[in-house]
C-alpha cells in the first residue's frame, strides 16, 4: 500500500519558535507538495518540489520554506512561527499522468496550533 | 488563472437520498478534473477524475461528467449511505505547470440514518 507520511498529526507551538514538518512518501515520486487547508478557503499551495534540491513558491509561500535533499523526503520549515500559521498542513506527492495531469496522494495531515 | 468553485455546505442528507455536489471551473487550455474526498481525522483520497471532455468519472457509486460547455464537473451519486459523510474537494490539474493544481473550497455532507 503506497504512502505518504507526516512525521506528526498535532503539534503545538508558541510564537517565534521554528518548527519543522517533515514528509515522506514510498511511492518514488517526482514531485511533492505542501499544502495548508482553512476552513472555506480549501487547499492552498505553499511550496512544491520537482526534483531533489529544487523548490517553487506555490500561492502563500511568506513565512515558509522547504527542503528537499532526498526524493522521498520533503520537509516544510516556519522560521518563526506566528499565530496566523495555525492550520491543518497537507503534504502531497504527485504521480505524473500521460494526460500531463498530476494526480495526488495525501498524507494525514498536520494541525499545527501556534500560540 | 485556473480557479475552481464548488457549492457551498453543508449539506446533509438522509440515507438513501440523491446527491449533487456542483463545481464549475475556469481555465485555459483543456485541464484534469477530479473529485477528491476527506474522511474525518485523514487526509485527502482521490474519489474519481476526467481528463477529457465528456469524459465520465465513477467510483464507489459516485459519478462525475466532464461538460466544457459548461464548465462543469458535478459530483453524484444516487443513494446515500452514513459512510459518506465527509468532506469532498473539486479539482482540477492544468497541463503546463507542476502547480497548476487548484482545488474549491470543499463541501461538508453529513448523512444520517
Amino acid at each position: 500500500d503506497v504512502k505518504v507520511t507526516q512525521s506528526s498529526r498535532y503539534l503545538v507551538k508558541r510564537t517565534g519558535e521554528k518548527v519543522f514538518l517533515e514528509c515522506v512518501q514510498d511511492m518514488d515520486h517526482e514531485n511533492m507538495f505542501w499544502y495548508r487547508q482553512d476552513p472555506g478557503l480549501g487547499l492552498r499551495l505553499i511550496y512544491f518540489s520537482y526534483d531533489v534540491k529544487m523548490k517553487e513558491k506555490g500561492d502563500i509561500p511568506e513565512g515558509y520554506s522547504v527542503s528537499r535533499e532526498k526524493k522521498e523526503r520533503f520537509s516544510l520549515i516556519l522560521e518563526s512561527a506566528s499565530t496566523n500559521q495555525t492550520s491543518m498542513y497537507l503534504c502531497a506527492s504527485g504521480a505524473l499522468q500521460p494526460s500531463g495531469a498530476n494526480v495526488l496522494t495525501f498524507g494525514a495531515g498536520s494541525r499545527l496550533t501556534v500560540l | 488563472g485556473n480557479s475552481v468553485t464548488q457549492m457551498e455546505g453543508p449539506v446533509t442528507l438522509s440515507e438513501e437520498a440523491f446527491l449533487t455536489i456542483n463545481c464549475t471551473y475556469t481555465a485555459t487550455g483543456y485541464p484534469s478534473l477530479f473529485w477528491y474526498v476527506q474522511y474525518p481525522g485523514e487526509g485527502l483520497q482521490l474519489l474519481l477524475k476526467a481528463t477529457k471532455a465528456d469524459d465520465k468519472g465513477s467510483n464507489k457509486g459516485f459519478e462525475a461528467t466532464y461538460r466544457k460547455e459548461t464548465t462543469s464537473f458535478h459530483l453524484e451519486k444516487g443513494s446515500v449511505q452514513v459512510s459518506d459523510s465527509a468532506v469532498y474537494f473539486c479539482a482540477l490539474s492544468g497541463r503546463r505547470n507542476n502547480n497548476d493544481m487548484r482545488f474549491g473550497a470543499g463541501t461538508r455532507l453529513t448523512v444520517k440514518p
